[in-house]
């Protein structure tokens, strides 16, 4: 059974504080390892991550796969409160069938 | 905005009776999902289809069926209503590269 670990469950920080989510995985087979980020509404797609370490970076969030030791990190640096958020991994295997995890909820405090 | 939308957003219906649910794309994505989110949890694979007619099982498929006669409709049916399908469903589509886009969700309750 596949199954998608993340750590930790929840996370209250200060803005301007730096934090690092973390996805562990074990599939059956993967094909890439995405991360999400939901507020009161649907998921957002963020990242989507095939090669081990190539980092991928979008303004201050940025991610990094280790497919020998199979997890994942998303880092946010210099939070602030509209990153206040679910962020959820996934991992695809074949046909895109996703298996995610139960989140991270980050609340970020002015 | 991937152009998807579901229906109806919000339902209250009573145990043991049928629902269906609805989703919609305007872009012609081959792969079609349908998840559900319950508190306290990530979404999890209830069916999906990757093209007309052509439809399997997620992780909780129980309970649950699904259609999908042309490409920009996806039916998720609940053949008889439980108290545990009280959840919030959600549709996806599958773009280049497998990146998933979701729709706005259908919050439904099972009383």
């Amino acid at each position: 059974e596949d199954k998608v670990v993340q750590s930790p469950l929840s996370l209250v920080v200060h803005e301007g504080d730096t934090v690092t989510l973390n996805c562990s995985y074990e599939v059956t087979n993967f094909r890439s390892l995405l991360w999400y980020k939901q507020e009161k509404k649907a998921p957002t797609f963020l990242f989507m991550l095939t090669s081990s370490g190539i980092e991928k970076k979008s303004g201050r969030l940025s991610s990094i796969l280790d497919k020998k030791e199979l997890f994942s990190i998303l880092n946010i640096t210099a939070t602030q409160t509209g990153d206040s958020a679910i962020y959820l991994c996934a991992v695809q295997g074949n046909a895109g069938k996703s298996t995610f995890g139960d989140g991270t909820t980050l609340t970020v405090k002015p | 905005d991937a152009g998807i939308t579901q229906s109806p957003r919000h339902k209250v219906t009573e145990t043991g009776t049928p629902v269906t649910l609805r989703c919609h794309q305007t872009e012609n994505h081959r792969y079609m999902y349908w998840y559900r989110q319950d508190p306290g949890h990530g979404l999890r694979l209830i069916h999906y289809s990757y093209g007309v007619k052509d439809t399997d099982k997620g992780e909780v498929s129980d309970g649950y069926s699904v259609s999908r006669s042309k490409t920009e409709d996806f039916l998720l049916t609940l053949e008889s209503a439980t108290s545990s399908q009280t959840s919030v469903y959600f549709c996806a589509i599958s773009v280049s590269n497998y990146e998933q886009y979701f729709g706005p969700g259908t919050r439904l309750t099972v009383t």
